[in-house]
């Protein structure tokens, strides 16, 4: 596709509950963020994925999140033991690395609702 | 610790006036900056962006100026227009910091017809 995909848009899910979110990025960007916005919050870091670096895990809120992805493609947000408190938009962005990969582009998200 | 802030939650203007959104951040490592836009129910969109040896990048509509020795960062929207009405995120990256790039908390602007 053109842009940045997510999946899916919508989640309901019970407390205690494994979730897992998914993002396809731009052909040939290697640059991968997940970012979470709380309700009337700000967007919030949580994991940045940079070609074959290691990826950058600061963000994570518990050990309760991971993330993976596979070579240059798809990665996937998974959240175990889901609480309330994780209720949120996912945002997924991707973009080239280095200099030129400055400017993200965004996926239109998943809204997650924990009950 | 909140490396990039925006202060302001909410700003609303009449149509047709300026709209001056502002952006403070800590990191003096930051050398690249960016505006974001962002409707209900749809990812942040890139508006305009600034690099550190600039003060100043125009767009159309759209202004940024970069004070460094202030860490502050502004967007200026003349003049603005109800499809102005948005979320404004305002973002920065690093090259040392392998071009991380980090959001403010984001202010709201409502342009009034």
């Amino acid at each position: 596709g053109a842009g940045v995909s997510q999946s899916p848009s919508n989640k309901v899910t019970e407390k205690g509950k494994d979730v897992e979110l998914r993002c396809d990025p731009i052909s040939g960007h290697t640059a991968l963020y997940w970012y979470r916005q709380r309700l009337g919050q700000g967007l919030e870091f949580l994991i940045y994925f940079q070609g074959n670096s290691a990826p950058d895990k600061s963000g994570l809120p518990s050990d309760r999140f991971s993330a993976e992805r596979t070579g240059e493609s798809v990665s996937t947000l998974t959240i175990q033991r889901t609480q309330q408190e994780d209720s949120a938009v996912y945002l997924c962005a991707s973009s080239y690395s280095g200099q030129g990969g400055r400017k993200l582009f965004f996926g239109s998200g998943t809204q997650l609702s924990v009950l | 610790d909140q490396q990039v802030k925006q202060n302001s939650p909410s700003l609303s203007v009449q149509e047709g006036r300026i709209s001056i959104l502002n952006c403070d951040y800590t990191n003096s490592m930051f050398d690249y900056f960016l505006w974001y836009k962002k409707y209900p129910a749809e990812g942040p969109t890139f508006l305009i962006s600034i690099s550190s040896i600039k003060d100043k990048n125009e767009d159309g509509r759209f202004t940024v100026f970069l004070n460094k020795s202030a860490k502050h960062l502004s967007l200026h929207i003349v003049p603005s227009q109800p499809g102005d009405s948005a979320v404004y995120f305002c973002a920065a990256s690093a090259q040392t910091g392998g071009f991380k790039t980090i959001f403010g908390a984001g202010t709201r602007l409502f342009v009034k017809a």
